[in-house]
């Protein structure tokens, strides 16, 4: 089955890099994407990452794969208040849904 | 602004009553997804339509159904409404339907069943 768990919350300090997990069933999965979703809005894809890939770097993201594991993190570099939001992973297998993590509330403190 | 509209964006009913939310998709993209965002089930794939016909289904209960209409709008009715079904329901589309393809969300309509 399809399944894609992550950490409900993470704490981190302003300037601090922070790393948010995530962890899928899926052995088929082809992309794995991470979305950013503030208040009141909708989620907005961040980056995602081809399945035959490691790592992926895009400005102060960068995600990490380790497909013998099933994991994928998304790390954060200097981390800004405006970097405050629920941040999911969300994993596209060979059904062509795009099934998402419940999410991690990442709060930043000044 | 993601280029996907929902409307409305609030909605209050009461329980045993129907509703209709309705999303427009960004110009040009012809697939569709429906997702539902609660408290306890996190965000759920629903329904996915592509230039009109239904292409994938998830957790979607039978007293819910979509369509996509000709002009590619999309509609989810949902029916005789329980109380656990406030949610946040979420329209997002893709120009196709590959397993690239990046999605664009909307705002979401939020759902008070009361």
């Amino acid at each position: 089955g399809e399944d894609v768990e992550q950490s409900l919350f993470l704490s981190v300090r302003e300037g601090d890099s922070s790393v948010i997990n995530c962890t899928y069933t899926d052995s088929s999965s082809t992309y794995l994407y991470w979305y950013k979703q503030e208040p009141g809005a909708g989620l907005q894809l961040l980056t995602y990452i081809f399945s035959n890939m490691d790592m992926k770097q895009d400005q102060r993201l960068t995600v990490l794969l380790n497909k013998k594991d099933k994991h994928l993190s998304l790390r954060i570099a200097d981390t800004q208040t405006g970097d405050s939001a629920i941040y999911f992973c969300a994993e596209r297998g060979a059904t062509n849904k795009l099934i998402f993590g419940t999410g991690t509330l990442l709060a930043v403190q000044p | 602004d993601s280029g996907v509209t929902q409307t409305p964006k609030h909605l209050i009913t009461a329980t045993g009553q129907r509703v209709t939310l309705r999303c427009s998709p960004r110009s040009g993209d012809l697939s569709v997804y429906w997702y539902q965002q609660s408290l306890d089930q996190g965000l759920q794939f629903l329904i996915q339509y592509y230039n009109g016909e239904e292409r994938a289904k998830g957790n979607i209960l039978e007293r819910f159904s979509a369509q996509q209409f000709p002009d590619l709008h999309s509609e989810l009715n949902l029916s005789s409404l329980e109380l656990g079904d406030s949610a946040l329901y979420f329209c997002a589309s893709s120009h196709r339907q590959d397993v690239n393809e990046k999605l664009f969300f909307g705002s979401g309509t939020q759902l008070s069943v009361l």
